[in-house]
């Protein structure tokens, strides 16, 4: 069945720094790939997808390309803010299913 | 705007209670979803719904029931069967299209007295 391996957390950084969460999948077909972004006692919000390869998602200064050939849709941000922390989910649903497969999570925490 | 609603954000059980979670959405979405997070973990689905007066069980169905009398509701009980209700509460709704992404609510936080 469809599955997402994240890096695991958590992780700590300085503001400024450049963060990159890793994102691997399994998955028959061609899947739409996703990265949601879950703040502090709320719920999950849609941060950028992809749905096709070689497309690139991006939202708020982050960026994430799905590659086809690592089966792989890394997450990234040149400069980190404290606003940023918070927990960064991977998630993918098949072209034919509307059920999404989660990664478990990464923790994100940036110091000022 | 459109969007999903869930209340009441904070909700406390007494051993041996029922309790109602509830979840409304006006997306126009076929597919709804709950989604139970414990604390440090990710998300495990409890029960989904594609259309009305139809719903499937997810992962971790056992202690839970659902119904789905309207489309733009999906409430979830809580029954005494589930022996470890402590648990964040996410619902989540989708168009039945294939690849489309799902959007949530605020969710619930379900605390044992």
């Amino acid at each position: 069945g469809d599955s997402v391996t994240q890096m695991e957390g958590p992780v700590t950084l300085s503001e400024e720094a450049f963060l990159t969460i890793n994102c691997t999948y399994t998955a028959t077909g061609y899947p739409s790939l996703f990265w949601y972004v879950q703040y502090p006692g709320e719920g999950l919000q849609l941060l950028l997808k992809a749905t096709k390869a070689d497309d690139k998602g991006s939202n708020k200064g982050f960026e994430a390309t799905y590659r086809k050939e690592t089966t792989s849709f890394h997450l990234e941000k040149g400069s980190v803010q404290v606003s940023d922390s918070a927990v960064y989910f991977c998630a993918l649903t098949s072209s034919n299913d509307y059920k999404l497969s989660f990664g478990a999570g990464t923790t994100v925490t940036v110091r000022a | 705007d459109g969007g999903i609603t869930q209340s009441p954000k904070y909700l406390f059980r007494k051993e041996g209670q029922n309790v109602t979670l509830s979840c409304e959405q006006n997306l126009n979405h076929d597919a709804m979803y709950w989604y139970r997070q414990d604390p440090g973990q990710g998300l495990r689905l409890i029960y989904y719904s594609q259309i009305v007066n139809d719903f499937q069980k997810g992962d971790i169905a056992e202690g839970y029931s659902v119904s789905r009398e309207k489309k733009e509701s999906f409430p979830l009980t809580v029954t005494s069967a589930q022996k470890n209700p402590t648990a964040f509460y996410l619902c989540a709704s989708s168009l039945l299209t294939g690849g489309q992404p799902q959007h949530f609510g605020d969710g619930t936080r379900l605390s044992i007295l």
